[in-house]
């Protein structure tokens, strides 16, 4: 089964409003995860990791106030999409690992797909 | 930095024969791990094999297994006895060591014809 959950998989906005994603580890501690965004036949960009206690590490060219990114917990990401666009619709996926720092397998949620109207 | 590079954008393969997708990486580092996963259409990123670079023995996964070169820092997927449900999109990634952040190549699109 699913080790790391994402909600919603899908959701339409308006533009102007703001739209949370959830991401959920759920049989273990991740200290830290990932947000990726994938636009049509592309691959995963990442945009972000988010860390348990402490701000998010943004990449180059990623919005950060755009884009908020909330780890309050060691099982749970929130990736707030803010006065969302239509350019803003994507497919954004997270993703967490068992361990930290070991190569153990990255799990990946299931995907959120992001329609801003 | 480290880089991923799949050559293939598109390939298509006969149901029950065999196809291998390359994917060749750079870096620097001695101890990393490298991936492929597999994404349907419903983009679910489903991990299809693991190789772990201290390693030297291919990893296998029943009808998936890799050729790790690792001198030559190439790291192929051989797919057997293909299967209609083995069309996707196939990344290969890399993960260092010491870090979590995974680095994707850009795909390369599997067809299995009937």
């Amino acid at each position: 089964g699913a080790v790391v959950s994402q909600h919603p998989s899908r959701v339409i906005c308006k533009s102007g409003t703001s739209v949370k994603i959830e991401c959920r580890s759920l049989d273990f501690q991740a200290t830290t995860m990932f947000w990726y965004r994938q636009f049509p036949k592309q691959s995963l960009m990442l945009m972000a990791t988010s860390n348990e206690g402490s701000k998010a590490t943004y990449e180059q060219g990623v919005e950060k106030d755009k884009f908020l990114i909330n780890h309050a917990s060691l099982t749970l990401s929130t990736l707030t999409v803010t006065s969302a666009h239509p350019e803003d619709s994507s497919f954004y996926i997270c993703s967490a690992s068992r361990e930290p720092r070991a190569g153990n397998t990255i799990y990946f949620g299931e995907g959120s797909w992001l329609t801003v109207v | 930095a480290q880089t991923v590079t799949q050559s293939q954008p598109e390939m298509s393969v006969q149901e029950a024969e065999t196809v291998t997708l390359s994917c060749t990486y750079d870096t620097s580092e001695n101890n990393y791990y490298l991936f492929w996963y597999k994404q349907p259409p419903s983009r679910q990123m489903i991990l299809v094999i693991r190789q772990e670079a201290y390693k030297q023995q291919n990893a296998t996964e029943n009808r998936f297994s890799v050729n790790f070169q690792k001198a030559a820092k190439s790291f192929s997927l051989k797919i057997s006895d293909s299967q209609l449900g083995d069309t996707a999109m196939y990344f290969c990634a890399f993960l260092s060591g010491g870090y979590q952040k995974v680095t994707f190549g850009i795909g390369t699109k599997l067809q299995v014809i009937p």
